[in-house]
């Protein structure tokens, strides 16, 4: 079985700030792991992935995050926050063969402030 | 389509009432996902199709819950007699491929009063 621990449902940063979304996962086999981000009424959209290879993986809108096995942790950081930011994120966990269910996270929301 | 698209947006309906929930995925796309996202449960996985066959329906709730994909394409999302507790975000993937990136459309916000 898999399954996700975003912990902080909401966090709260000052636009310009390092941003630290976390994720924890459980998984019996090779996960690959995702983050996704939700604007408000829209679907998710996907920010990056790790499957195999490099552990630090790159993203879209400056986004990165960095598969730790040893610490089963897939953070998600920015190094400096845009107000365009502000959004609700999500990391998921699905199998490395075969169909991918995602399993996901409760969510962080993040804030921006000016 | 440019991307995933979902019918209708906003859905309101009495408790008791059957619903469609229309799915129209990338052009092209083999496999198609079905999920929902609820206060409650936060993000859970319904069903998948590859191509018209659906072999995972595990995630769906209960047997007042089906889904078809015709033609390889459009996929429908029936809800009979509709629960207060089938209120939820209803969310669709698509992907080309089963082991691809998933494509999610924005959703059916569906209220059950």
């Amino acid at each position: 079985a898999q399954s996700v621990t975003q912990l902080g449902s909401h966090v709260s940063v000052s636009e310009g700030a390092l941003v630290l979304l976390r994720c924890n996962y459980s998984s019996s086999v090779p996960p690959y792991l995702f983050w996704y981000v939700q604007y408000p009424n829209q679907g998710l959209q996907l920010l990056l992935k790790y499957t195999t290879g490099a552990t630090l993986v790159k993203g879209i809108n400056g986004f990165e995050a960095e598969f730790k096995k040893s610490e089963t942790s897939f953070h998600l950081t920015k190094p400096s926050a845009h107000m365009s930011d502000a959004a609700e994120y999500f990391c998921a966990v699905s199998r490395n063969t075969g169909f991918q269910k995602l399993v996901f996270g409760t969510g962080t929301r993040l804030l921006v402030s000016p | 389509g440019a991307g995933v698209s979902q019918s209708p947006s906003n859905k309101v309906t009495e408790k008791g009432k059957d619903v469609e929930l229309r799915c129209d995925p990338i052009s092209g796309h083999t496999a198609l996902y079905w999920y929902r996202q609820s206060l409650g449960q936060g993000l859970e996985f319904l069903i998948y199709f590859q191509g018209n066959s659906a072999p995972d329906k595990s995630g769906l709730p209960s047997d007042r819950f089906s889904a078809e994909r015709t033609g390889g394409s459009v996929s429908t999302l029936t809800i009979q007699r509709t629960q207060q507790e089938d209120s939820a975000v209803y969310l669709c993937a698509s992907s080309l491929e089963l082991e691809g990136e998933q494509f999610f459309g924005p959703g059916t916000r569906l209220t059950v009063l």
